[in-house]
């Protein structure tokens, strides 16, 4: 089954505590993003890949790191997570080749941070 | 930044009525994308439309776009239950393609 798959789907930390969320596509597809949810805010962007070894920065990257060695993961790294960075994080993927691409959606993670 | 703005923020209705829902966006697009999202769960893609279309249609969906309004509408014909969902759009600008920009989303309930 074609799918985004993200863990842990539910985190609780503390603050300062590295945490990594894993991402992984199996569609074989170029482009990877993640994405934070918040109430009254919709989505926003963190960061995004084009393709392995390509990362971009998104609206709000401050406070999270990313890597894109396989093209199949893309996972999102808290160095030193705070208590802003509670939220509900999405991973998606789409083929990447045109600008008109829709995107597939991870089921989530729901992180708390103490 | 937000790149589009849902309205309204709520919608309630019953089953069998129309749902409309509208995006404003503020910059020049390549494409704007319609996303539904049950409580909690990923976003599931509705319909992409693209900057030199106007209207498209998907079963019960309807999404027109007006460029020269920077603005676009999402109607679901005949609503049922199962229509109970946020809705955002999302856009994608034509100077910067790997950013997915989306609204804050309109959150419709249908009851039976």
């Amino acid at each position: 089954e074609a799918q985004v798959t993200q863990n842990p789907r539910y985190l609780i930390t503390v603050t300062g505590k590295k945490l990594t969320v894993t991402c992984s596509q199996n569609m074989n597809h170029e482009y990877m993003s993640w994405y934070r949810q918040d109430p009254g805010l919709g989505l926003r962007q963190i960061y995004y890949s084009m393709n392995v070894e390509v990362t971009d920065k998104g609206d709000v990257p401050e406070g999270y790191k990313v890597s894109r060695k396989e093209k199949r993961n893309f996972p999102l790294i808290l160095e030193s997570p705070s208590p802003n960075q509670t939220s509900l994080y999405f991973c998606a993927s789409s083929k990447g080749q045109t600008r008109q691409e829709t995107q597939y959606f991870g089921p989530g993670t729901r992180l708390l941070v103490l | 930044s937000q790149q589009g703005e849902e309205d309204p923020q709520a919608l309630s209705i019953q089953e069998g009525e129309n749902a409309t829902m509208n995006c404003s966006y503020k910059t020049s697009i390549n494409n704007l994308q319609w996303y539904r999202q049950n409580s909690g769960r990923g976003l599931v893609h509705l319909i992409l439309i693209r900057s030199n279309e106007r209207e498209k249609h998907s079963g019960r969906l309807r999404v027109t776009l007006d460029t020269s309004k920077k603005s676009s509408s999402l109607l679901i014909t005949a609503s049922r239950a199962a229509d109970t969902a946020s809705y955002f759009c999302a856009t994608v600008a034509t100077d910067s393609w790997g950013k997915l920009q989306f609204g804050a989303g309109t959150q419709v309930v249908v009851t039976p």
